[in-house]
């Protein structure tokens, strides 16, 4: 069973609209990691949060992390038809390096 | 720096064959870690293996095992297939066990028929 529940499932927008796809989780975490696939391939990383820090910034993206309640979210700012893809949270482990991930977020930004 | 290997690409097998999938991690890379990716279950952590050792395991049967190579490589075994197996196998690696940033192959798709 998935760790962390994202939200939304599926999220349609127009190119040049920003996009907000949401993780929570349930217990404690050493990072919080962000990926993303397209159809059925392997994922790429995008940005890891560790669990002191609040907010990171790279490129055209933006994660933010309250850890007081359990939740992180992903930001794509100015969205392109290339960022058509699933999302994926991980929750990093405290110990070893195990990744745990969230149910996704299939994100389609049309031309 | 050549990316995360995964062998084959797709595979057709029957139930109650079994099955072997291989993953070459990054060069320099010691930890290697696979993953289960299904549409009802999503993404699950199977193994975690470095330095040749199983390091954590996922709640997965017996009928899934690993195993890792002096170079790093791994592989991953699945006997006695269900048709429950069918779906694409990630493998991630890593320089170490440091939960940082994992870097994952193309996937193995795997149909049982």
């Amino acid at each position: 069973s998935q760790q962390g529940e994202e939200d939304p499932q599926a999220l349609s927008i127009q190119e040049g609209e920003n996009a907000t796809m949401n993780c929570s989780y349930k217990t404690s975490i050493n990072n919080l990691q962000w990926y993303r696939q397209n159809s059925g391939r392997g994922l790429v990383h995008l940005i890891l949060i560790r669990s002191n820090e609040r907010e990171k910034h790279s490129g055209r993206l933006r994660v933010t992390l309250d850890t007081s309640k359990k939740s992180s979210s992903l930001l794509i700012t100015a969205s392109r038809a290339a960022d058509t893809a699933s999302y994926f949270c991980a929750k990093g482990e405290t110990s070893g390096s195990r990744l745990t991930f969230g149910e996704g977020t299939q994100l389609t930004v049309n031309p | 720096k050549a990316g995360v290997t995964q062998t084959p690409r797709y595979l057709i097998k029957t139930r109650g064959q079994q099955v072997t999938l291989s993953c070459s991690p990054i060069s320099g890379h010691r930890s290697v870690s696979w993953y289960q990716q299904t549409p009802g279950q999503g993404l699950q952590f199977l193994f975690e293996y470095f330095s040749e050792t199983q390091r954590n395991k996922g709640n997965f049967p017996g009928r899934f095992s690993g195993r890792q190579f002096s170079n790093s490589r791994s592989e991953m075994n699945v006997s006695t297939l269900e048709l429950g197996d069918s779906a694409l196998y990630l493998c991630a690696s890593r320089p170490s066990r440091r939960n940082t940033e994992a870097f994952f192959g193309q996937g193995t798709r795997l149909t049982v028929v």
